[in-house]
Order: C-alpha cells, then structure tokens, then sequence
C-alpha cells in the first residue's frame, strides 16, 4: 500500500514552455502532498507543501509565480513550470502524507527528471 | 529549527563487509529520524524509522539503526553488505512538536566493490 505516483518520468521541453508534472496517491488519499527538487548528487530541497484545496505553502526562496502548484483532489497534485529555463532542469519529486500523519511519514513518488534545452 | 548531517559524503565497502553510515541531528526535543535509500534516478524509499520507544530499530532490507540521544546520533547499519546496496542514503529529521516535514541530510553515496 502506500504508492505514489508521478508522470511523466521524464520530460525535455524547450526553453520558454510550461511543463506540467503529476503526483497521484494510488491507493490512499492525502490531504498533504510536498513538492521537492533534487538537484544532481546534492539533497533534496523542499519546494513547497501542497494542501488539497487551498493554495500552496512555498519555502522561501521558491518562485510561486514560476512553479505553480494545483492540489485539486485528494489524490492528485500538479506542478507547473511556468517559461522554462535551462536552470530548472532539475529532477522533481513529490511525497504525500497519510491523514493524520502528514509529514511523519511521507511515501515518495519516482520522481520526475526535467531536462530544459 | 531542525538540521541533520552526513559528515561521510561517500563510502565504499566491499560485498560481504559490514556497514556503518553517520548521522547526526541537531534538535531540542526528540525528533522523528528516518533513514532512505535512493537509487539512480529514483525516488527514496524508506528504510525505517524512529519516532518513540525501543531505540534500536529494524527496517527492511536487513538494515537498522540505533538512536542515541547523547550523542545526537541515528547511524544506519548492516552486517553484510550486497552489492544491490549501492546507492544513495539519505538521513532525515523531523520535529516531533512541529510540521513534522523532514529535512534530509545531503546524503552519502555507496560504493560496493565486488
């Protein structure tokens, strides 16, 4: 149980698109998903906590007008970058959290490679 | 504000040898520690974690940890390695009062040598 899934696995997009990416709890529901970015051989980076129906809570630094995150549902989360460039090619990973234990125990998705050209 | 430390950035052993990755937490209350593993272009699993009781814990893969809260320390181990161990491990912290979203460690990568 517990499966988190994203799509695409990959994408390669050029400078200027949007891109949007998907996170899906398969077989739960999850109230919390979080949005991070893993740049290569470095840790993951926590970009933003998505709650199912209100709007994201960023970590600073992190643009909210470039990476614009959708908590529709229960079970899925989206992110959106917006006019790609070159230096938001990065790997991106989403994680959702069981009700009542968001954030005590997360379940990672495989994670999503953006390659921006 | 929690932070956590892998002073080891990589390891390498070699398959059959026993294994000891450090972590190190810095957090007033007892914090919730976790250990995963990432493989290449993967997403992290998650070994296992401690969030209250029996310090030692066990989690998959024959992997374990142990917490202790002199040293401020949750080190991963494994008696014999195997060479589809190899991989990125990431240690985690999480405030037991607070969010409870962790911050990861920068990781420290697994080298097996046959």
């Amino acid at each position: 149980g517990a499966v988190v899934s994203q799509h695409p696995s990959w994408v390669i997009c050029k400078s200027g698109t949007s891109v949007k990416i998907e996170c899906r709890s398969l077989d739960f529901q999850a109230t919390t998903m979080f949005w991070y970015r893993q740049f290569p051989k470095q840790s993951l980076m926590l970009m933003a906590t998505s709650n199912e129906g209100s709007k994201a809570t960023y970590e600073q630094g992190v643009e909210k007008d470039k990476f614009l995150i959708n908590h529709a549902s229960l079970t899925l989360s989206t992110l959106t970058v917006t006019s790609a460039h070159p230096e938001d090619s990065s790997f991106y990973i989403c994680s959702a959290g069981i009700p009542g234990l968001a954030g005590r125990e997360q379940y990672f998705g495989p994670g999503t490679r953006l390659t921006v050209t | 504000a929690q932070s956590v430390t892998q002073p080891d950035i990589h390891i390498t052993v070699s398959e059959g040898a026993s294994l000891e990755l450090r972590c190190n937490y810095s957090y007033g209350a007892t914090p919730y520690l976790f250990w995963y593993v990432q493989s290449p272009g993967q997403g992290l699993q998650l070994l296992l974690k401690y969030f209250s009781g029996d310090t030692l814990v066990q989690g998959i893969k024959g992997f374990e940890a142990e917490f202790k809260r002199s040293q401020s320390s949750f080190n991963l181990r494994k008696p014999s390695v195997h060479w589809s161990d190899a991989a990125e491990y990431f240690c985690a912290v999480a405030a037991s009062g607070g969010s409870y979203i962790p911050t990861f460690g920068r990781g420290t990568s697994l080298i097996v040598h046959p």
